[in-house]
């Protein structure tokens, strides 16, 4: 079945630092793929999208690219911010279906 | 614009207790989704509804019922309550069906079974 995998936390860096989260998805057919953030005590929040291979999702400097031939879209981001600390979940959808299949969440903590 | 509101945002129930959890949006979506977030879980859905009228079962549904009470409302209903239930529940609305879609989050309700 459809699965998405990404990275156990919990994440700790140093403000300024660069961030990785990696995500790997298990699809039959063409998925969108998305990333969700949650903020402490707070529900989830759409970060970005893509929807076909090779696209770059984008927003508030994360960026994640579409690679069909690895089936991943990690996040990443060049520089954090103590602001950054949250849990980030990679998630798929399909056409046929309206559900979406979400990963066990990264927890980020960012050190001032 | 409210989004996708629920309550009540926090409940604590004795085991054997029934309690409905409500969820409303004003986005005028189709889809509306209820989900448990338990530690080292992720989301886990419980139940959907692709569009008013229509309730499907999700990864989890045991223990629970549904109601799709018109295209704005969403509820969740626990007949007997137990520990295992103790959970953050997340409804969520998107505005297509049968095919992926942005999914909008509420604030969610943290229950405690006791």
């Amino acid at each position: 079945g459809d699965s998405v995998t990404q990275m156990e936390g919990p994440v700790t860096l140093s403000e300024e630092a660069f961030l990785t989260i990696n995500c790997t998805y298990t699809a039959t057919g063409y998925p969108s793929l998305f990333w969700y953030v949650q903020y402490p005590g707070e529900g989830l929040q759409l970060l970005l999208k893509a929807t076909k291979a090779d696209d770059k999702g984008s927003n508030k400097g994360f960026e994640a690219t579409y690679r069909k031939e690895t089936t991943s879209f990690h996040l990443e981001k060049g520089s954090v911010q103590v602001s950054d600390s949250a849990v980030y979940f990679c998630a798929l959808s399909v056409v046929r279906d309206d559900k979406i299949i979400f990963g066990k969440g990264t927890r980020l903590h960012i050190l001032p | 614009n409210a989004g996708v509101t629920q309550t009540p945002k926090f409940q604590v129930l004795k085991t054997g207790q029934s309690m409905t959890l409500q969820c409303a949006q004003d986005m005028n979506h189709n889809s509306m989704y209820w989900y448990r977030q338990d530690p080292g879980m992720g989301l886990r859905l419980i139940y959907y509804s692709a569009s008013e009228g229509t309730t499907d079962k999700g990864e989890v549904p045991n223990g629970y019922n549904v109601s799709r009470l018109n295209k704005r409302e969403f509820s969740l209903r626990l007949e007997s309550a137990a520990p295992s239930q103790t959970s953050v529940y997340f409804c969520a609305s998107s505005e297509a069906s049968g095919q992926p879609d942005t999914q909008y989050f509420g604030p969610g309700t943290r229950l405690t079974v006791l």
